[in-house]
């Protein structure tokens, strides 16, 4: 079965500093893996995703995700954090299991941004 | 697009009532989920639509839960004779496809609070 770790349950960054939240994951094929961003009282909102092809995805809001499959990793990065991106943040890996196409999410991590 | 949307977004209810909350999804999706989301946790996969048929159920889903998509557009999740336990935040997802990378287009949520 898939997993997802996200060993930072909270990060503090500066506004205008640099971002890196790490995200491994376990599953037995080629994985399709995801970043979900969720604010308060909101709904999970897609960062961006990797199915295939070019190791370095860009998303929305000035992120990005490099695919790593010899660490098993899918970290996300910004090259400078704005307070509006204080929120909750969420790896997770898709797996087609013959019926259903399910997500695996982990635990989130807290991003706080100071000014 | 109107997006996903679930009503309610908040129900309050005694232990031992009885609670139904309504998904609809973005209109052309045919795949429909359900997912449950614990306070500091990621959500877990909890039932899954194709149309109308209900593909695929979690073992979190004991049988005191009943999920319905009667025409294969909007979608209930029924909780009888609800614990303290159920208390969580019940996100609805729905996807245009097949596969384990199609993206999933999440809904508010639906927090639900046993006393």
């Amino acid at each position: 079965a898939q997993s997802v770790t996200q060993p930072d349950i909270h990060i503090t960054v500066s506004e205008g500093a640099s971002l890196e939240l790490r995200c491994n994951y376990s599953y037995g094929a080629t994985p399709y893996l995801f970043w979900y961003v969720q604010s308060p009282g909101q709904g999970l909102q897609l960062l961006l995703k990797y199915f295939s092809g070019d190791t370095l995805v860009q998303g929305i809001k000035g992120f990005e995700a490099e695919f790593k499959r010899s660490q098993s990793s899918f970290n996300l990065r910004k090259p400078s954090v704005h307070w509006s991106d204080a929120a909750e943040y969420f790896c997770a890996v898709g797996a087609w299991t013959g019926t259903a196409s399910k997500l695996t999410f982990g635990t989130g991590t807290r991003l706080q941004v100071t000014l | 697009d109107t997006g996903v949307s679930q009503d309610p977004r908040h129900k309050i209810t005694k232990r031992g009532q009885n609670v139904t909350f309504r998904c609809d999804p973005i209109s052309e999706h045919n795949r429909l989920y359900w997912y449950r989301q614990t306070l500091g946790q990621g959500p877990e996969f909890l039932t899954y639509f194709q149309n109308e048929a209900q593909l695929e159920k979690s073992r979190l889903l004991s049988d005191r839960f009943s999920a319905e998509r009667p025409k294969g557009s909007f979608s209930t999740l029924e909780i009888q004779r609800t614990e303290q336990g159920d208390s969580a935040m019940y996100l609805c997802a729905s996807s245009l496809g097949s596969g384990g990378g199609n993206e999933q287009f999440f809904g508010p949520g639906t927090r639900l609070t046993v006393l």
